[in-house]
């Protein structure tokens, strides 16, 4: 199906294991991002990438690592996993053209014990 | 980059216009609004956008004010399905970096 998904939709980990979530989009976006949303607080960039093999950081980054082989994906790594990285993580992509607005995935939810 | 300031939250009753402000009083001249909105558990859907001219789309109407210092976005007829959290957003200057500053939005319960 067209769009972007996220995969896991929920993980359950333990500090210290390296997770990865995965982020897919079908519509050949050059813009990719990924957020973190936690309660009050609005979503906060983690990273985002411009175009294959292009990232850059985004307000969040610390404890993350990102990679862009491929244009239509764009995983998120926390390599250590800790409490503080309990959150929901939304992952997005847009265009080179027309206005700002960005795709939203469904989010993941991950829980670090 | 521009802030924005939004009511915490807002009642709407349905099938009436939902008129949900935001005031940007630090805007640039290049600086658009943007608008989104997220339903409860999912992603931020996007609306609207607009640099100073009311734009209107299927979803919502965009209301800027002469000064650019505020906004309105208006949902003509408020259903139930539009209750979610209504973000109001300046889009962020870093070249072309496009990234959005969100803050926490104003959560919109529309009520049988």
């Amino acid at each position: 199906d067209a769009g972007i998904t996220q995969s896991p939709r929920y993980k359950i980990t333990e500090t210290g294991r390296q997770v990865t979530l995965m982020c897919h989009q079908t519509w050949s976006h050059s813009y990719m991002f990924w957020y973190r949303q936690d309660l009050g607080h609005g979503l906060r960039l983690i990273y985002y990438s411009a175009a294959a093999d292009i990232t850059d950081k985004g307000e969040v980054p610390d404890g993350y690592v990102v990679s862009r082989s491929k244009t239509e994906n764009f995983p998120l790594t926390l390599e250590s996993a800790t409490r503080s990285q309990t959150s929901v993580y939304f992952c997005a992509s847009r265009g080179l053209a027309g206005g700002n607005e960005q795709f939203f995935g469904p989010g993941t939810r991950l829980t670090v014990l | 980059d521009a802030k924005t300031t939004q009511p915490t939250s807002m009642d709407c009753a349905e099938g009436r216009a939902a008129n949900l402000p935001c005031n940007h009083s630090t805007i640039s001249g290049n600086e658009y609004v943007y608008w989104y909105r997220q339903i409860h558990s999912q992603g931020p859907q996007y609306i609207i956008h607009g640099l100073k001219n009311n734009e209107t789309n299927e979803m919502a109407s965009l209301i800027i004010t002469e000064d650019r210092k505020s906004s309105t976005l208006i949902l003509p007829h408020a259903t139930l399905r539009d209750t979610a959290v209504y973000y109001c957003i300046v889009r962020g200057r870093a070249g072309n970096n496009r990234k959005l500053i969100w803050g926490l939005g104003t959560s919109l319960a529309v009520n049988p």
